[in-house]
């Protein structure tokens, strides 16, 4: 399985872009890139997932190198709702042993 | 139901009680997982059910510690003879089925069971 790396902190205030980048050096050639948010008191939510390239959904930006061995969420003009916990993680279909670090606390200030 | 829902939210109980924790998933979820976090830590995997088959406890921390899901939905974890060491947040979280060109397994969490053990 491989593993991921992202800071451990961040902070940003409202409006603007924020970009959070997860390194995952040992990415195998099946796996998918998954991205979760976890608010205080709730279980994890999922956000976005992607393969290579850019993908995108109402809420989140995904950026994929060709290389794979990096990703990058970008959320877009954030609020102070955005102020969470974000996990990347790295498995495919049948990786249903994720590992899941301490993820990127995200502290949005007004 | 509509999401995966766990009880009880909250759970109080003296060292050496058992404990029962449930966890009814989302309809059509075939596969089940708990897990265990605790403040400031992401998930830590315990179990894994497939239908009604346990197919991975490695995770879990000791013999102490069962699962089931006899009917291939709802599941209980069970921790016996609790220690304080068992307090934790417990969360269980669902998925659809995946098949191999339809990326990776994207898991629907419930709120979670938070056990104190006193």
């Amino acid at each position: 399985l491989a593993k991921t790396t992202q800071p451990i902190s961040m902070d940003s205030y409202e409006g603007q872009e924020v970009n959070i980048t997860c390194s995952h050096n040992n990415i195998a050639t099946n796996d998918y890139i998954t991205w979760y948010q976890q608010f205080p008191s709730q279980g994890p939510r999922f956000i976005i997932q992607g393969y290579k390239t850019k993908v995108t959904n109402e809420v989140a930006s995904l950026f994929i190198p060709a290389d794979r061995k990096s990703s990058t969420l970008s959320l877009p003009r954030v609020s102070l709702s955005d102020t969470a916990v974000y996990y990347c993680l790295v498995g495919d279909h049948s990786n249903y042993q994720l590992i899941w670090g301490a993820g990127t606390k995200l502290i949005i200030k007004p | 139901g509509a999401g995966v829902s766990q009880s009880p939210r909250y759970k109080v109980t003296k060292r050496g009680q058992d404990v029962a924790l449930r966890c009814d998933p989302i309809s059509g979820h075939v596969s089940l997982y708990w897990y265990r976090q605790a403040l400031g830590q992401g998930p830590e995997f315990l179990t894994y059910f497939n239908y009604e088959a346990q197919q991975d406890k490695s995770g879990l921390p000791n013999d102490r510690f069962s699962a089931e899901r006899p009917e291939g939905s709802i599941s209980t974890l069970t921790i016996q003879r609790t220690e304080q060491r068992d307090s934790a947040m417990y969360r269980c979280a669902s998925s659809p089925p995946r098949h191999s060109a339809s990326g990776a397994n994207v898991l629907t969490f419930g709120a979670g069971s938070r056990l104190t053990v006193l």
